[in-house]
């Protein structure tokens, strides 16, 4: 079946230091979705790549989805404590009901 | 507009009793997907219902568990004869239209906890 892969699985910054995150699917996605969870909470909608390529902004943050729709990545720029808590993509097959496939997460840790 | 509702938001089961998780999607939204969280690891998508109907099981475990969204009232994830391997984070999700673009939108989550 569909397989989304996420690495790594943690990651321990200094504060200012940038972070990146990468997730690889088996299969050709119709779209991805980034979430971020705080521990203890739920997972909260961050963003949706759709194009082939595409690449989106969020302040510090910078999504992008690979050529072949099969990876993509979110990149944190000078990062801050605020920014801690465990980031998942989730892809979507051009064939499915329209659940979502996630990724295992990453864990970011910042000290500050 | 309040969000995705869901409750209990903990509970506690023994073995072998029986829990009953709650979800009411935002206003407006009439499809749901539930999915559970083990410790320590991403989300795995359960099921997905529209009103009285289920469109996609293909994760439901084939025994003990069922779900239901019914005309009226909230959707209803229900686990028989817990084990302690039901101990998770049970969240659910909602989208107005159910189509392949569409976000979904997580509720707070129930932590189940089978003793």
């Amino acid at each position: 079946g569909q397989q989304v892969m996420q690495i790594p699985q943690y990651q321990h910054v200094q504060e200012g230091e940038d972070f990146t995150t990468y997730c690889n699917s088996s299969t050709t996605l119709s779209n991805i979705q980034w979430y971020k969870q705080r521990p203890g909470g739920h997972p909260v909608f961050l963003i949706q790549l759709v194009k082939s390529g595409e690449v989106k902004k969020q302040k510090r943050l910078t999504f992008q989805f690979g050529e072949a729709k099969k990876n993509s990545s979110l990149h944190i720029t000078a990062t801050q404590t605020t920014d801690v808590g465990t980031y998942f993509c989730a892809g979507r097959g051009s064939s499915n009901t329209g659940k979502l496939i996630f990724g295992q997460g990453t864990t970011l840790q910042v000290k500050p | 507009n309040a969000g995705v509702m869901q409750n209990p938001r903990h509970l506690v089961r023994r073995r072998g009793q029986e829990a009953r998780l709650r979800c009411s999607p935002m206003k407006g939204h009439s499809h749901v997907y539930w999915y559970r969280q083990l410790p320590e690891e991403g989300l795995k998508f359960m099921v997905y219902l529209q009103k009285e109907n289920i469109i996609d099981e293909s994760g439901m475990p084939k025994e003990r568990f069922s779900a239901e969204f019914p005309k009226e009232g909230p959707s209803i994830l229900r686990i028989q004869q817990v084990v302690r391997g039901d101990s998770a984070a049970y969240f659910c999700a909602s989208s107005p239209l159910g189509v392949w673009e569409e976000t979904q939108y997580f509720g707070p989550g129930t932590r189940l906890l089978v003793l």
